[in-house]
């Protein structure tokens, strides 16, 4: 089955606690991006990646590292997460040429 | 202005109508346009993808593309209490390497 697949599901730490969360696609897909959506906001992008080793920043990049070292991962890590970064994250990959973007099943991260 | 602008609703139609959400853009180069659907706290799950001026229909679903207007809406016809749900406009901007999202509308279908 096709698919995109975040973990955790769910994570609640404390300010300044290291914390990467993964994101693993099945599809071969040369793209994949990283989402944060906040009430009123909408989804915003965070970076995204065209192939390995080839990352570029979205919208809202600051707070946040990421990594492309195979074309299946893209993991998603916050260095020193603080409160603000308390959201609601979607990992999304696509073949690009226009097509559209599948989504992981998104991650809840709560900063205390 | 922002890039994509959608109205935040709620939009509130009876069971059986037909309900219209409707999604401006400004980057007049964008070449692909979507239809996400995402329920509270979920994924966004795509309904639509457009390419061309005109109507392209899926079911109950008809995505329409007006690229002079830089304008994209979608019918839902025989709407559904199942179809409440939040509805995501998305356009693929910068060249085609970034996918910008609306801020959805927010649909109620009522009995």
């Amino acid at each position: 089955e096709a698919q995109v697949t975040q973990n955790p599901r769910y994570l609640i730490t404390v300010t300044g606690k290291k914390l990467t969360v993964t994101c693993s696609q099945n599809m071969n897909h040369e793209y994949m991006s990283w989402y944060r959506q906040d009430p009123g906001l909408g989804l915003r992008q965070i970076y995204y990646s065209m192939n390995v080793e080839v990352t570029d920043k979205g919208d809202v990049p600051e707070g946040y590292k990421v990594s492309r070292k195979e074309k299946r991962n893209f993991p998603l890590i916050l260095e020193s997460p603080s409160p603000n970064q308390t959201s609601l994250y979607f990992c999304a990959s696509t073949s690009g040429g226009g097509q559209p973007q599948h989504f992981g099943d998104g991650t809840r991260l709560s900063i205390l | 202005q922002k890039e994509v602008e959608q109205n935040s609703g709620p939009l509130s139609v009876p069971e059986g109508a037909i309900a219209s959400l409707n999604c401006t853009y400004s980057d007049r180069v964008s070449q692909s346009f979507f239809w996400y659907r995402q329920y509270s706290g979920k994924s966004p799950e795509l309904i639509m993808s457009i390419y061309s001026n005109g109507d392209k229909e899926d079911g109950r679903f008809t995505a329409q593309l007006n690229k002079a207007s830089q304008y994209v809406s979608l019918l839902i016809r025989d709407s559904q209490p199942s179809d409440s749900a939040t509805y995501l406009c998305a356009v693929l901007t910068g060249g085609g390497n970034k996918l910008t999202f609306g801020t959805g509308t927010q649909l109620k279908v009522e009995l």
